[in-house]
């Protein structure tokens, strides 16, 4: 079974504090993405990376940043939390061919207050 | 600029009828469409994927189909049971990206027992 998984399923963090969301997926893949779901305004791309070291910005990269030190994992990091912040972050993989299929994590409900 | 779009937003229906989803998207360059199931608070479940190259795609109850010309993939769902209440999410890898997806906003299925 192909398994994408998010390190928290709910987190809470103060105002200003450096969150790191982690995602580990099982299945070799080169892509890997995060995303923010909100209500209203669907899924939105923060970053991505398509091999180790490498990254590319989404839509939304302000406030975030990203690290993808091994293959199998991409950590999204928020420099200084903000409540503008807090959504439903979705972390997703697929192979390098762009017609494979994507697979994502349970999602990670993150809090900043 | 690439957009995916789904109407409507909210769907109820009777138990056992069968129902149609639909996702438009305006770049007919697209590499794949990927149909996704999501439960309140929690991740994105694949359901189908449906490469340019072909029609459609079948699992179980569920039928997907894919025509470029006219920009359109709808989800299929035959004989629906209060089990598929759920968001169901449409999304499209396009020629000109890098396997990053591009959602529509979602169809909320609710079927009445």
């Amino acid at each position: 079974d192909v398994k994408v998984t998010q390190s928290s399923r709910y987190l809470v963090k103060r105002t200003g504090e450096k969150v790191f969301l982690e995602c580990v997926q099982d299945m070799d893949h080169e892509n890997m993405f995060w995303y923010r779901q909100d209500p209203g305004l669907g899924l939105r791309l923060i970053y991505f990376s398509y091999d180790v070291k490498m990254k590319e910005k989404g839509d939304i990269p302000e406030g975030y940043s990203v690290s993808r030190e091994k293959k199998e994992r991409f950590s999204l990091i928020l420099e200084s939390a903000s409540t503008n912040q807090t959504s439903m972050y979705l972390c997703a993989s697929s192979a390098l061919n762009r017609g494979t299929e994507a697979f994502f994590g349970q999602g990670t409900r993150l809090t900043v207050v | 600029k690439q957009e995916v779009t789904q109407i409507p937003a909210a769907l109820s229906v009777p138990e056992g009828e069968n129902l149609v989803l639909n996702c438009s998207f305006t770049d007919s360059a697209i590499y794949n469409l990927q149909w996704f199931r999501q439960d309140p608070g929690k991740g994105l479940t694949s359901l189908l994927l449906i490469q340019s190259s072909q029609r459609e795609q079948t699992s179980g109850r569920l039928n997907a189909s894919l025509d470029k010309s006219s920009g359109r993939s709808t989800l299929y769902i035959a004989a629906s049971q209060p089990g598929d209440s759920a968001t169901y999410l449409c999304a499209g890898t396009f020629s000109s990206n890098t396997g990053k997806l591009i959602f529509g906003q979602g169809t909320t299925l609710q079927v009445k027992p």
